[in-house]
């Protein structure tokens, strides 16, 4: 039972490098979404996506791109990485609205 | 635009107590409700959620949660804790704010002592 896989778990960058964060999910969900954790901030949203083709805004879109060309991926980039953005990113997805969130296992992202 | 409040950032109970966590959300129509435990490097796990009908659900391992509209509260219970409830737990609100997000309180982190 894979559910949701995230690639890479772990990456150093440097400040002002490009990368990419990829998700896929198994279970033929419709929903998507990434997410960043802190400490003492919880889950914040970056982006979702409601279905193949589309992307939205979350609580913090900021520096970060999104793609959805496949309905099991969810791709998140960064094109130009800032110290600001060392985190723990989780992807996740869900079949509709009132659906559980399944969640990927998070990937630590640290940008000096 | 929806919100969540858990107003507690940490809480140590004993093995074997009980336990409650507060949740409070703001959002103008009925929220979908979700509780969420989180083990140390994990990603996130569903405990219970609420959308409609009895106000007190029912979750995995023993939770429960009390949705009470007139205090926007959606509270966390587990009548005897175990010592591998240690963990963060996280509350969560799912609602229309121009397209459907679900959005996070900052977490509570359960320390269990023997």
């Amino acid at each position: 039972n894979a559910g949701v896989t995230q690639t890479p778990k772990f990456r150093v960058l440097k400040t002002g490098q490009s990368m990419t964060l990829l998700c896929a999910q198994d279970m033929n969900h419709e929903y998507m979404y990434w997410y960043r954790q802190d400490p003492g901030m919880g889950l914040r949203l970056i982006h979702y996506s409601v279905g193949e083709g589309t992307t939205a805004k979350g609580e913090v879109p900021d520096g970060y791109n999104v793609s959805r060309l496949k309905k099991q991926n969810f791709l998140l980039g960064l094109e130009s990485a800032a110290p600001s953005q060392t985190s723990v990113y989780f992807c996740a997805s869900s079949p509709g609205t009132r659906n559980t969130i399944y969640f990927g296992e998070g990937s630590w992202l640290t940008v000096v | 635009a929806q919100s969540v409040t858990q107003p507690d950032i940490h809480i140590t109970v004993s093995e074997g107590a009980s336990l409650e966590l507060r949740c409070n959300y703001s959002y103008g129509a009925t929220p979908y409700l979700f509780w969420y435990v989180q083990s140390p490097g994990q990603g996130l796990q569903l405990l219970l959620k609420y959308f409609s009908g009895d106000t007190l659900v029912q979750g995995i391992k023993g939770f429960e949660a009390e949705f009470k509209r007139s205090q926007s509260s959606f509270n966390l219970r587990k009548p005897s804790v175990h010592w591998s409830d240690a963990a963060e737990y996280f509350c969560a609100v799912g609602g229309y704010t121009g397209g459907f997000k679900t959005i996070f309180g900052a977490g509570t982190r359960l320390f269990v002592k023997a």
